[in-house]
């Protein structure tokens, strides 16, 4: 089945840093989404991607769909320590329904 | 209610028992959605109802599990004969109509444990 291969596994930086994340997929997909999850709650959706090459900011956060629609990433400008958490990039097929999730990026924010 | 609610939030259970696991979606949403999350990974797909009917089941790993909605509101996913290799956090997501671009939102989760 579709797998996402989304890297780093986790970072650690300093508060007031840049992060990028990326994920990245052998099949082809026409949405690419992006959520973020804390420590006993469910995934919350951050960005939506539904065009090939379209970038998208929400606030801190920049999100691209890769133009191949095998790949995106995620920017989060100036990290504050909320930043923290797993984010999750997910992808769907065309005429599905049902996400496939990447592994999960960890961000930790030294202060 | 203002979200997705799931219940129970915790559940242990025996190796060899059958489980439920509850899900009220957000008021007025069609599309349902389960989705199992073992620890350290992303959330799995396991089936996605339009209205009362399981309109893609293909997530479902055996046939220990099943799930239902009857009424088109209320979802609750069985789990028979449970194993530890079940054990994993439940997620349960709404959205709008299920149509492509309405995204949906998860629920906070049951994290059921086999002993």
């Amino acid at each position: 089945g579709q797998q996402l291969n989304q890297s780093p596994q986790s970072m650690f930086i300093q508060e007031g840093e840049d992060v990028s994340m990326n994920c990245t997929s052998s099949s082809i997909f026409n949405t690419w989404l992006w959520y973020k999850q804390d420590p006993g709650e469910g995934p919350v959706l951050l960005i939506a991607l539904y065009k090939a090459g379209e970038l998208t900011s929400n606030g801190r956060l920049t999100a691209q769909f890769g133009i191949t629609r095998k790949d995106s990433f995620l920017n989060i400008s100036a990290s504050i320590p909320s930043d923290v958490g797993i984010y999750f990039c997910a992808g769907r097929i065309q005429g599905a329904q049902k996400l496939v999730f990447g592994q999960g990026t960890r961000l930790t924010i030294n202060p | 209610g203002a979200g997705v609610s799931q219940t129970p939030s915790n559940k242990v259970t025996e190796k060899g028992k059958y489980v439920e696991l509850r899900c009220d979606p957000i008021s007025g949403h069609t599309a349902l959605y389960w989705y199992r999350q073992s620890l350290g990974q992303g959330p799995e797909f396991l089936i996605y109802f339009q209205g009362t009917g399981a309109a893609d089941d293909s997530g479902l790993p055996n046939d220990r599990f099943f799930a239902v909605r009857p009424e088109g509101s209320v979802s609750t996913l069985k789990i028979q004969r449970t194993e530890r290799g079940d054990s994993a956090v439940y997620l349960c997501a709404s959205s709008l109509t299920g149509q492509l671009n309405t995204e949906a939102f998860f629920g906070q989760g049951t994290r059921l444990t086999v002993v």
